[in-house]
């Protein structure tokens, strides 16, 4: 069975600072990972995903993501927060490239301050 | 290009009362369809997935059902609401051949 943690329901940074959000995974198989993002009062859109090749993934608006199998984690980062990027991310995990099924994580809200 | 949509955005029902949620999707055909709901602390969970019409598949037991009538449309029912029914739910369709997932813009449903 596939599982994801997400650690960190909330995080608070600065503008202008590092964004980094945790994101570890369980699966028997590879697994293909994904994040999303969930801005206030829009639907869900995907910010990158992995599924095979290279391990560093870049995404819209500036985030990217590592895949570290040793860790089992996909950590979603940013170098520099800007006040745009507050919003809730979810970590989610699949089995195969066409699966009919997302396991997605809790969320983690990401509050930006000026 | 592909759309979906999704309503109401907002929804107050007593319990016990019937629940009819409707997605529709256009600029494609024959997509793979889906009911997620997103309860506080709890994430999204898949509800029902669909791969055709009249083609249902439940991920978890619940109080509620869903229907395929047409080829993008899906529908997510109830006949009687309980508490445990409020949440966020998300209405999502994919192509087909790849894996990303385009969701609608969701309906908050208070039960009380």
């Amino acid at each position: 069975a596939q599982s994801v943690t997400q650690l960190g329901s909330h995080v608070s940074v600065s503008e202008g600072a590092l964004v980094l959000l945790r994101c570890n995974y369980s699966s028997s198989v590879p697994p293909y990972l994904f994040w999303y993002v969930q801005y206030p009062n829009q639907g869900l859109q995907l910010l990158l995903k992995y599924t095979t090749g290279a391990t560093l993934v870049k995404g819209i608006n500036g985030f990217e993501a590592e895949f570290k199998k040793s860790e089992t984690s996909f950590h979603l980062t940013k170098p520099s927060a800007h006040m745009s990027d507050a919003a809730e991310y979810f970590c989610a995990v699949s089995r195969s490239y066409n699966t009919d099924k997302l396991i997605f994580g809790t969320g983690t809200r990401l509050q930006v301050f000026p | 290009s592909q759309t979906i949509h999704q309503w109401p955005a907002t929804l107050v029902q007593p319990v016990g009362s019937p629940l009819s949620l409707e997605c529709t999707v256009e600029g494609t055909s024959n997509p793979n369809l889906y009911w997620y709901r997103q309860a506080a602390g709890r994430g999204l969970q898949l509800l029902f997935y669909s791969v055709g019409i009249g083609q249902i598949s439940s991920e978890v037991p619940q109080n509620l059902s869903a229907s395929r009538p047409q080829d993008r449309q899906f529908i997510l029912s109830s006949k009687k609401l309980l508490l445990s029914d409020s949440g966020f739910y998300l209405c999502a369709h994919r192509r087909g051949a790849g894996e990303k997932l385009f969701f609608g813009s969701g309906t908050q449903l208070s039960v009380l």
